[in-house]
């Protein structure tokens, strides 16, 4: 299994340029995440999933928009990006749980992301 | 609020040191707190947890309520423990509760 992969691992953005990131994972889980990582600041979630076809906000969703068309992919697009969008983007996913237990997250590698 | 604290940004032992990664939090209720690390070029991934009340690569880390504490410890660091540390809490909402992470520690564990 490759467990959570992430496309692409480095890009360059100039401002206002569009782009998709792409998430992929092949445990059949049924939440994905994804958080931005900044130096200093920790992860932050962005947007996350508890099932296909469902998203929600996290704690930073401003600027970002979200898609699980599929379960087993998860889709973070930047519409319109600016200079404080870049950083290291990771993805992450975890089984469904049962009796409200909190289940482990699967990292992917991450993307780094730079916009000028 | 709930909010994960990890006042060291970086904390420098010699090998064979004692290590103690601090971690406090506030949460109202029963919180679940973890530790994730994140070694050089490797993705983040789970030490431990508070409710398993294991040790994982020598590492402890117990809850404190009173003190609204998780700290991590191990008594003899080795050099592979070099990394980032990030303290993490259960939240409110969602299906299961997202995770809120601390802004980690860097631990450097020198020869």
């Amino acid at each position: 299994n490759a467990g959570v992969t992430q496309t692409p691992k480095f890009r360059v953005l100039k401002t206002g340029q569009s782009m998709t990131l792409l998430c992929a994972q092949d445990m059949n889980h049924e939440y994905m995440y994804w958080y931005r990582q900044d130096p200093g600041m920790g992860l932050r979630l962005i947007h996350y999933s508890v099932g296909e076809g469902t998203t929600a906000k996290g704690e930073v969703p401003d600027g970002y928009n979200v898609s699980r068309l599929k379960k087993q992919n998860f889709l973070l697009g930047l519409e319109s990006a600016a200079p404080s969008q870049t950083s290291v983007y990771f993805c992450a996913s975890s089984p469904w749980t049962s009796g409200g237990r909190y289940n482990e997250q699967f990292f992917g590698p991450g993307t780094r992301l730079t916009v000028l | 609020a709930q909010r994960v604290t990890q006042p060291e940004k970086l904390l420098s032992v010699f090998k064979g040191a004692p290590v103690e990664l601090k971690c406090n939090y506030s949460y109202s209720g029963s919180p679940e707190l973890f530790w994730y690390v994140q070694y050089s070029r490797q993705r983040l991934q789970l030490l431990l947890r508070h409710i398993s009340r294991e040790s994982i690569k020598g590492f402890t880390a117990d809850l404190n309520k009173g003190e609204t504490s998780f700290h991590l410890k191990k008594p003899f660091a080795q050099e592979e423990d070099s990394a980032m540390y990030y303290c993490a809490l259960r939240g409110y909402g969602g299906s299961q509760g997202n995770l809120i992470f601390g802004k980690g520690t860097k631990l450097s564990v020198k020869p």
